[in-house]
């Protein structure tokens, strides 16, 4: 079985440039994840999509950060214009629908604004 | 949301049994107990999860307090590769879908030495 996919593995921008990131999930799975996690910490939930539409954006910084699953597949998260701070890895994970069950990760994109 | 508490490290012999404590006093009755594990670079790895009773699967054993307010995650005989950050995360269910918010607190470091 095909694992969550990501790309790209590593980038490197300029602060306030644009970024986006790609995250292709596991194949049936309903529920998809976008997490940042900053050096030495725990990763930190910026959305959730149940098919293609939202159930949680509450931590997702919304004047910067965007992110859409079309046809609720595939998913984007864009960031614009970086910061500094948002120098972080990118996690994104897919789940299949429903409360008991596991998350599988991408490896992750790290970002490095600079 | 439930929150967890953990020891920041821990360190293990090669071969002997890691036991990873958790505290979750605040857990309501319908809420799980996951752990995951993120290996150094690598995106985080479900490890087991439970509501109530104990359970084993090939790579741990988690035992639950009957009250549930703590459990702990055991793995039996710890290799060099078993190093990592691992996270204790009781799921929040939403009251709206069937989606679950899945929130990483800052984990332990396990370091199993040779």
């Amino acid at each position: 079985e095909a694992g969550v996919a990501q790309s790209p593995r590593y980038k490197i921008i300029e602060k306030r440039q644009s970024v986006a990131f790609w995250c292709n999930p596991i194949s049936g799975h309903a529920t998809l994840y976008w997490y940042q996690q900053i050096l030495g910490q725990g990763p930190k939930l910026l959305i959730q999509f149940q098919n293609n539409g939202v159930v949680d954006d509450s931590q997702l910084p919304k004047d910067r950060f965007s992110a859409e699953r079309l046809k609720g597949v595939d998913s984007t998260l864009k960031i614009q214009p970086a910061k500094l701070e948002d120098s972080a890895v990118y996690l994104c994970a897919s789940s299949p629908r429903g409360t008991s069950t596991e998350a599988f990760f991408g490896q992750g994109t790290r970002l490095t604004v600079v | 949301d439930a929150k967890t508490t953990q020891p920041p490290s821990m360190d293990c012999a090669e071969g002997r049994a890691a036991n990873l404590p958790c505290n979750h006093s605040t857990i309501s009755g319908n809420e799980y107990v996951y752990w995951y594990r993120q290996i150094h670079s690598q995106g985080p790895q479900y490890i087991i999860h439970g509501l109530k009773n104990n359970e084993t699967n090939e790579m741990a054993s988690l035992i639950i307090t009957e009250d549930r307010k703590s459990s702990t995650l055991i793995l039996p005989h710890a290799t060099l590769r078993d190093t990592a950050v691992y996270y204790c995360i009781v799921r929040v269910p939403y009251e709206q879908t069937s989606g679950s918010r899945l929130t990483f607190g800052e984990g332990t470091q396990l370091t199993v030495n040779p």
